[in-house]
């Protein structure tokens, strides 16, 4: 079935140094991918998104990359800031069909001062 | 925020009892999704309903049933609650039902915190 999963539920950096979360998928049909930020107490946030027609994408101190030859995706996050620690996500979809999002479990991130 | 707003915020609740969550997406969005966060864990997908009618199904127990309105607004309904249901429990909508083409992001609301005792 499908299943998305992040390699490590945890990781700590310290503030300044850059990250990388990682994430494999199982389900070779998805084409279209989100990473979420999720913050105590509070709903996934949208980070960044990237399409299978693409390998990398960079947004503001985040950038993605997609390995669709062995299923995997990563969030790279640039000067971490205290701010930046919260659990992200990885989902992927597809662009026919439902759309729903299937959720990785989840890697907490934890900037150390 | 993200326009997705969900009530209640909590909701404590005993064994056997019934509850409603309510959710109103962000203003044009036809597509609203359910998913469950138990403690430490993923989101589950529950459900999606576009345009008022049921899209796709997840995970989700005989138990619970969810239904989209005129006004495009969602509930969802659990009856004969366990102590496992206890969660949190996200609405998130979007504009696009997945023909391929529009926007595929989600905004999800803050979410309602269920607990079962």
């Amino acid at each position: 079935g499908e299943s998305v999963g992040l390699h490590l539920p945890t990781l700590s950096v310290q503030e300044g140094d850059n990250s990388i979360i990682n994430c494999a998928y199982s389900n070779s049909a998805s084409d279209y991918f989100i990473w979420y930020k999720q913050e105590s107490g509070k709903g996934p946030q949208f980070i960044i998104d990237i399409r299978s027609n693409m390998d990398k994408r960079q947004g503001q101190r985040v950038t993605v990359l997609l390995n669709k030859t062995v299923k995997h995706l990563s969030l790279q996050i640039a000067a971490t800031q205290p701010g930046d620690s919260a659990v992200y996500f990885c989902a992927e979809t597809q662009a026919q069909g439902a759309q729903k999002l299937v959720f990785g479990q989840g890697t907490r991130l934890t900037i150390n001062p | 925020d993200s326009g997705v707003t969900q009530t209640p915020k909590h909701l404590i609740t005993a064994t056997g009892q019934r509850v409603t969550l309510r959710c109103s997406p962000r203003s044009g969005d036809l597509s609203v999704y359910w998913y469950q966060q138990s403690l430490d864990q993923g989101l589950q997908f529950l459900i999606q309903y576009y345009n008022g009618e049921e899209r796709a199904k997840g995970n989700i127990l005989e138990r619970f049933s969810a239904q989209q309105f005129p006004d495009l607004h969602s509930e969802l309904n659990l009856s004969s609650l366990e102590l496992g249901d206890s969660a949190l429990y996200f609405c998130a909508s979007s504009v696009s039902r997945g023909s391929g083409r529009g926007n595929t992001e989600a905004f999800f609301g803050q979410g309602t915190r269920l607990t079962v005792v």
